[in-house]
């Protein structure tokens, strides 16, 4: 089966540092280029990071960069966030989503996971 | 890095015809043809229901269809079913600066 499947989110103090894995299967995922994506309790979505399959272009959202981090391990089939230096607004549930293809050109993301919920508290 | 505009909730009948509207700039939306829509229902992951402005993957009902003119992207979705009652995300993506956008979500209300 097609899937991601996010894992390591919980509880964590202001300040605080917190890493999710996203394990995808059923696809080659070294093929194609992953994303996270954060949605705040009752609010929107947010675009958090971006990675290609190999790595080689990352970007991130102004509201992260420099406190989070993004890798991926293609032999594991798995899809990383290191989160450093929380804050209360970066609680949410963190979606893993995949993008495109590494031979296509565009931006969508057409496989989610469930998700993870991070919730900062001081 | 501004979020993409759309309304903050549209309502209609079963059987109607609804379009929700996302305004982005000359720097994301106008700029490229990398345009899509997802649906979320509560508690649950969203979905691709458009992408490249008006292209459906496969298995979406092709009452869902999607445009584009200027800055500004549209969804519209046709012949209205219960089911269709969602927050509808759309979303493009800045190559000039390799940003990744959202509008802030509108709210479908089958009446």
């Amino acid at each position: 089966e097609v899937q991601l499947v996010e894992s390591g989110g919980g509880l964590v103090r202001r300040g605080g540092s917190l890493r999710l894995s996203c394990a995808a299967s059923g696809f080659t995922f070294s093929t194609y280029n992953m994303n996270w994506v954060r949605q705040a309790p009752g609010k929107g979505l947010e675009w958090v990071s971006y990675i290609s399959s190999r790595s080689t272009t990352i970007s991130y959202a102004d509201s992260v960069r420099g406190r989070f981090t993004i890798s991926r391990d293609n032999a594991r089939n798995t899809l990383n966030l290191q989160m450093n230096s929380l804050r209360d607004e970066d609680t949410a549930v963190y979606y893993c989503a995949r993008g495109l293809h590494s031979a296509s050109v565009g931006w969508y993301f057409d496989l989610w996971g469930r998700g993870t919920l991070v919730t900062v508290s001081s | 890095q501004s979020a993409l505009t759309q309304p903050a909730s549209v309502s209609g009948s079963p059987g109607q015809s609804i379009t929700i509207s996302c305004a982005g700039t000359s720097s994301d939306i106008g700029d490229n043809n990398y345009v899509s829509w997802y649906q979320q229902h509560p508690g649950k992951a969203p979905k691709l229901m458009i992408y490249d402005v008006s292209n459906r993957p496969s298995g979406v009902s092709n009452r869902f269809s999607g445009s584009k003119s200027g800055n500004t992207a549209s969804l519209t979705i046709s012949g209205l079913q219960a089911e269709d009652e969602a927050d509808y995300y759309c979303s493009s993506h800045a190559i000039s600066s390799t940003l990744g956008l959202f509008g802030g979500g509108t709210k479908l209300t089958v009446l």
